[in-house]
């Protein structure tokens, strides 16, 4: 199976930045998503990464190292809707089915 | 973007009847769709994956007899919890894929058993 790391909860300022790290097993890997999901509903696509590196999109960004098995999301000038449960999940490589890591829930305070 | 549906978004039942949810890619042809649980306060968790005209591919642990799914089509997925009981109680969400990397998920369809 694949194992996907993540802290369970972080809290952070609105304006500052936050960064959630992953860690994942690197065997079978095809991909490394980053999914937001605010309570009852169901998760959005954020970010999907299989090269190594920083993407950028907007205030959120996800970071990919695949020797080291870890990934972060970054979000800059964090706003209170960014309140969520921000879920790391891994691809594998037989059809691209879907691993969750445990989620890591955002505060974000005034 | 790519856009899936999921009816109904919510349903409430009584111990022993079933339930089916539809899950739909609107915009798109999705050869393999995804069917997911979530607990409250969890992550979600992969039930099965479902291939057109094909049979669904389980997870462990997931009684396929009672977690019944058809992909009849490329744009349509059922689940059907049969004779459901309140600890099937559970948000469903399904996902789509386009053919590409990236999963699209429904809305979820909340299921409440009495």
């Amino acid at each position: 199976g694949q194992n996907i790391d993540q802290p369970t909860e972080m809290t952070a300022t609105e304006g500052a930045i936050v960064q959630i790290n992953c860690t994942y097993q690197t065997s079978g890997f095809n991909g490394l998503f980053w999914y937001q999901q605010h309570a009852g509903e169901a998760p959005t696509f954020l970010s999907y990464n299989v090269l190594d590196g920083l993407e950028e999109k907007g205030r959120f960004s996800s970071f990919l190292s695949r020797s080291k098995g870890y990934s972060y999301l970054l979000l800059k000038e964090l706003q209170m809707k960014d309140s969520a449960s921000y879920l790391c999940s891994q691809g594998d490589n037989a059809g691209n089915m879907l691993t969750f890591g445990g989620g890591t829930r955002l505060m974000v305070k005034p | 973007g790519a856009v899936v549906s999921q009816h109904p978004s919510w349903v409430i039942c009584k111990s022993g009847t079933s339930v089916k949810i539809e899950c739909r890619s609107l915009d798109f042809q999705a050869t393999t769709m995804f069917w997911y649980r979530q607990f409250p306060k969890q992550s979600l968790m992969l039930m099965a994956t479902s291939n057109e005209g094909s049979k669904a591919t389980y997870e462990q642990g997931v009684e396929k007899d009672k977690f019944l799914i058809n992909h009849a089509s490329l744009t349509l997925s059922t689940l059907t919890v049969t004779s459901a009981h309140p600890e099937d109680s559970s948000f469903y969400i399904c996902s789509a894929m386009t053919g590409l990397e990236t999963q699209y998920f429904g809305p979820g369809t909340r299921l409440l058993v009495l």
